[in-house]
């Protein structure tokens, strides 16, 4: 059991440019989470998905972020137009059902120049 | 909105020793607290969970949870080099996926 997979593990992107992280959630789980992790704000929830439908949405920022899990095998996390501020470790973590535990992958870190 | 704080914020602690973390939520109807711990440059990772009031033990862990209070704690006794790492609390609400988590707390053991 590989764990949650997140690729890249570093992404520096320029202020306005488009960044796109992957998940890849342990096979079986049906539930699939997006947090984001900074020094100032901790560790925020962003959304959740559950057999592939989005479930939560109530943490991403209205613009520029959105989330999509096309298949059971992966889910991604797009931000447009990047800005310094979205610069964090991007967390993504997957679970059985909902409200068991969630296991988390080790972070996709952006850096916004 | 649901609020999780953690105390202290940092903690030293002699190797063999004690280690006493804090939480407190602000929902009483929160399903169950977490604790997850996170080394550098790692996701974290779940350590012990609580639902119902009262304490848990696993292995050199007990949490106690007292929900009048909104109060939980985490012990670790005979505290590691390797226990070294920031805590994380977080609360999960029935009927939602989603963890909030309070800002950590560091803790460091003093061979």
């Amino acid at each position: 059991n590989a764990g949650v997979i997140q690729t890249p593990r570093h992404k520096v992107t320029g202020k306005g440019q488009e960044a796109t992280l992957w998940c890849e959630p342990i096979s079986g789980h049906s539930a699939v989470f997006w947090y984001r992790q900074t020094i100032v704000q901790g560790l925020e929830f962003l959304t959740y998905f559950r057999n592939q439908a989005p479930i939560d949405d109530s943490g991403m920022p209205k613009e520029r972020f959105s989330a999509q899990m096309p298949n059971q095998s992966h889910s991604t996390l797009k931000i447009q137009s990047t800005q310094p501020q979205d610069s964090a470790v991007y967390l993504c973590a997957s679970s059985f059902r909902d409200m068991y535990e969630q296991y988390f992958g080790p972070g996709t870190r952006l850096t916004v120049l | 909105q649901e609020k999780v704080q953690q105390s202290p914020e940092s903690l030293i602690v002699p190797e063999g020793a004690m280690s006493s973390l804090n939480c407190t939520f602000s929902n009483s109807a929160s399903q169950s607290i977490w604790w997850y711990q996170q080394h550098p440059g790692k996701g974290p990772e779940a350590l012990i969970s609580i639902f119902s009031n009262g304490n848990k033990k696993e292995g050199r862990l007990t949490v106690y949870l007292n929900r009048a209070s909104l109060h939980v704690s985490l012990h670790i006794r005979d505290s590691q080099p390797s226990d070294s790492a920031v805590y994380l609390c977080a609360a999960m609400n029935y009927n939602q996926g989603k963890l909030i988590f309070g800002q950590g707390t560091k803790l460091s053991i003093k061979p």
